[in-house]
């Protein structure tokens, strides 16, 4: 069975710290892809990142990076000099390559305090 | 652009009545999903359309649950007999891709249909 675990509830951050929300992930298939989602208070859901699970190379996209390890299934997320605006909460997902369905962790709330 | 929207925004229904909510996803864009978010949870798929196909229905959580798309465009997902447990946000995304294909794919989402059944 697939499986997304995102143990840190909430994260309360002051405004410029680093912050990291960790995603650990189970799953029986060879190949799969893990996302990350941001959900505002607007409630919309909005795509951050994709990766491929034969692609373990570390990306950075401005203040955001994700940190791939294979080894331990973690699929880890960091804000670089948070910002009021980043406060939201963010979810990891996970899907087979050959299927449709996404599973979702349970979401960390981040607050980011000015 | 129009991004994917979603009607109603909010809906009170009380337990036994049956309840409609449509979704219309970006124009053209061939994947259509239905997700449900229980307060404080991540969404749980429900099922997914591929053009007017329902490839995959094994999320929905009793007969009670009923989605069609019947031209490939708009989807409305049927919710009858509604109990308290049916409470929550629906969510529904598109993609202009078939995930199967393995091309880039973003789900885009609306902004959710939060039902309250009293």
């Amino acid at each position: 069975a697939q499986k997304v675990t995102q143990a840190q509830t909430e994260i309360s951050v002051v405004e410029k710290e680093d912050v990291t929300l960790d995603c650990v992930y189970e799953t029986r298939d060879t190949t799969y892809y893990l996302f990350w989602y941001k959900q505002p208070p607007s409630g919309e859901l909005v795509f951050l990142i994709r990766r491929n699970s034969f692609d373990e190379q570390n990306e950075i996209s401005g203040r955001y990076s994700w940190n791939f390890q294979k080894s331990t299934s973690s699929f880890n997320f960091t804000i670089t000099a948070s910002q009021v605006v980043d406060s939201a909460v963010y979810f990891c997902a996970l899907r087979s390559t050959g299927g449709f369905k996404t599973i979702f962790g349970a979401g960390t709330r981040l607050f980011v305090k000015a | 652009g129009a991004g994917v929207s979603q009607s109603p925004r909010y809906k009170v229904a009380k337990r036994g009545q049956d309840v409609a909510l449509r979704c219309d996803p970006i124009s053209g864009h061939v994947s259509l999903f239905w997700y449900q978010q229980a307060l404080g949870q991540g969404p749980e798929f429900l099922t997914y359309f591929q053009n007017e196909a329902q490839l995959d229905k094994s999320g929905l959580p009793s007969d009670r649950f009923f989605a069609e798309r019947p031209e490939g465009s708009v989807s409305t997902l049927k919710i009858q007999r509604t109990q308290q447990e049916d409470s929550a946000v629906y969510l529904c995304a598109s993609t202009p891709f078939n995930p199967r294909t393995g091309a880039k794919e973003t789900q885009y989402f609306g902004p959710g249909t939060r039902l309250l059944v009293l």
